[in-house]
């Protein structure tokens, strides 16, 4: 089965500087790779995601980045803001059937210091 | 967007106990996913429910333990059966809006579990 991998597990950074979070995954059948950030107490919600036939995603302050080839995506925000303070987890799914489930990745606690 | 309602929002149970948990979303939906966030972890999950038929459960999850009702297109609960210590965790039901031809996944607000 699919194995998701996400480095580091927690990351601090300035206020306005990048935030970089990276995931691998096992299976080359996983087309759609979402990134969802939880807040404390909060349930998950999509901030961004990709479809295998992109390489490239970009939203505002928030881009992701894939390489099949490789088999990881990348999770790029800039301009960090305190409000930014979160679990950043990243999934892998194969979306070819009606309702798919994800594998997530192990999650990412970012702490951006005022 | 699917909008779910998930309760109870938290409760402390009794070993031993069971405890159902409920799921209701505001639109049909041919899946809907139930998984475990143990505290301070990532997303597990537990099983997939379809519309009438059974359940699939994932590696280290069995139906004795976790059952799972799927009586409709909009509704679905998890019981949590014979509860131990190790089965506090928060417990989140998820759909997605594939059918509608999105793909992003949408979560219940989550039940927060202590087994004492």
């Amino acid at each position: 089965g699919e194995n998701v991998e996400q480095h580091p597990s927690t990351l601090s950074v300035q206020e306005g500087d990048s935030a970089v979070i990276k995931c691998t995954y096992s299976d080359s059948a996983s087309n759609y790779f979402p990134w969802y950030k939880q807040e404390l107490g909060k349930r998950p919600q999509l901030i961004i995601d990709i479809r295998s036939n992109v390489g490239e995603k970009k939203d505002q302050r928030i881009a992701v980045t894939l390489n099949k080839t490789a088999k990881h995506f990348s999770l790029h925000i800039t301009e960090t803001q305190p409000e930014d303070s979160a679990v950043y987890f990243c999934a892998a799914s194969i979306g070819d059937n009606y309702g798919q489930n994800f594998v997530f990745g192990p999650g990412t606690r970012l702490s951006v210091l005022p | 967007s699917a909008v779910i309602s998930q309760k109870p929002s938290r409760d402390i149970c009794q070993r031993g106990t069971s405890l159902t948990i409920q799921c209701q979303v505001d639109s049909q939906v041919t899946m809907m996913f139930w998984y475990r966030q143990q505290p301070g972890q990532s997303l597990t999950l537990i099983a997939t429910a379809n519309q009438g038929s059974e359940a699939t459960y994932e590696s280290g999850f069995v139906i004795d333990k976790f059952p799972i009702s799927r009586p409709n297109l909009t509704f679905s609960t998890l019981t949590v059966s014979n509860m131990s210590p190790e089965d506090s965790s928060i417990y989140l039901c998820s759909v997605n809006d594939r059918a509608r031809g999105g793909t992003e996944a949408f979560f219940g607000q989550g039940t927060r579990l202590t087994v004492v």
